[in-house]
């Protein structure tokens, strides 16, 4: 199999707990933010988006936190399932063209 | 149903040979992309289209030559492949280059140059 990452910051969470991601961007002119969760051997996945004029945005089991004075956003996923286990990134776009930044990533493991 | 597809899924070659990758989206989206993680799984991208025509161009070897056949397909082409071009590919597709617009991924072509 590919590389796993193994230098990853890594989030280890009890099934059923809540799990809080954190990221600090850099940028202050970015106006737009996503969360990917990729699992191993696929593809970056869109899981929520939130823009610069939002400071908080819900979707299923998922809540995106916008702190744009400290430049911090969150990720919190409730009730976190098995399936959840993952690396999250998080990814800012802050020049023209829909340029997205990367941030490093955090590794999800979900303890039965 | 698949969204963004890309081929091949895995490419295993020899130093110096060219290689392509091929990508397609059936989203009816105008920008597609093509993005490098390594394999401490840091995602750059490399190079964006819109419509066909070439609108993102990083710091990126000109051994790597993007073909944008139509605006359904993005293909990479790379000359003289070396060891540190081994990483995983994904093509992305967006609705539309202006920021705000959410990116989505192919499965990923694992490139591995030996």
């Amino acid at each position: 199999g590919e590389s796993v990452g193994l230098h990853l910051p890594t989030l280890s969470v009890q099934e059923g707990d809540n799990s809080i991601i954190n990221c600090a961007y850099s940028n202050s002119a970015s106006d737009y933010f996503i969360w990917y969760k990729q699992e191993s051997g696929k593809g970056p996945q869109f899981i929520i988006d939130i823009r610069s004029n939002m400071d908080k945005r819900q979707g299923q089991r998922v809540t995106v936190l916008l702190n744009k004075t400290v430049k911090h956003l969150s990720l919190q996923i409730a009730a976190t399932q098995p399936g959840d286990s993952a690396v999250y990134f998080c990814a800012e776009n802050s020049a023209a063209g829909n340029k997205l930044t990367f941030g490093g990533g955090t590794r999800v493991l979900v303890k039965p | 149903d698949t969204a963004v597809s890309q081929t091949p899924k895995y490419l295993v070659t020899q130093m110096g040979n060219d290689k392509s990758i091929k990508c397609e989206q059936n989203l009816g989206h105008d920008t597609m992309y093509w993005y490098k993680q390594d394999s401490k799984k840091f995602l750059k991208i490399m190079f964006s289209y819109n419509n066909k025509e070439l609108i993102i161009n990083e710091t990126v070897p000109n051994r790597f030559s993007p073909k944008s056949p139509d605006k359904a397909h993005l293909n990479l082409h790379i000359n003289s492949l070396e060891l540190g071009d081994s990483a995983v590919y994904f093509c992305a597709s967006s609705q539309a280059p202006q920021r705000g617009g959410a990116q989505y991924f192919g499965p990923g072509t694992r490139l591995l140059v030996l």
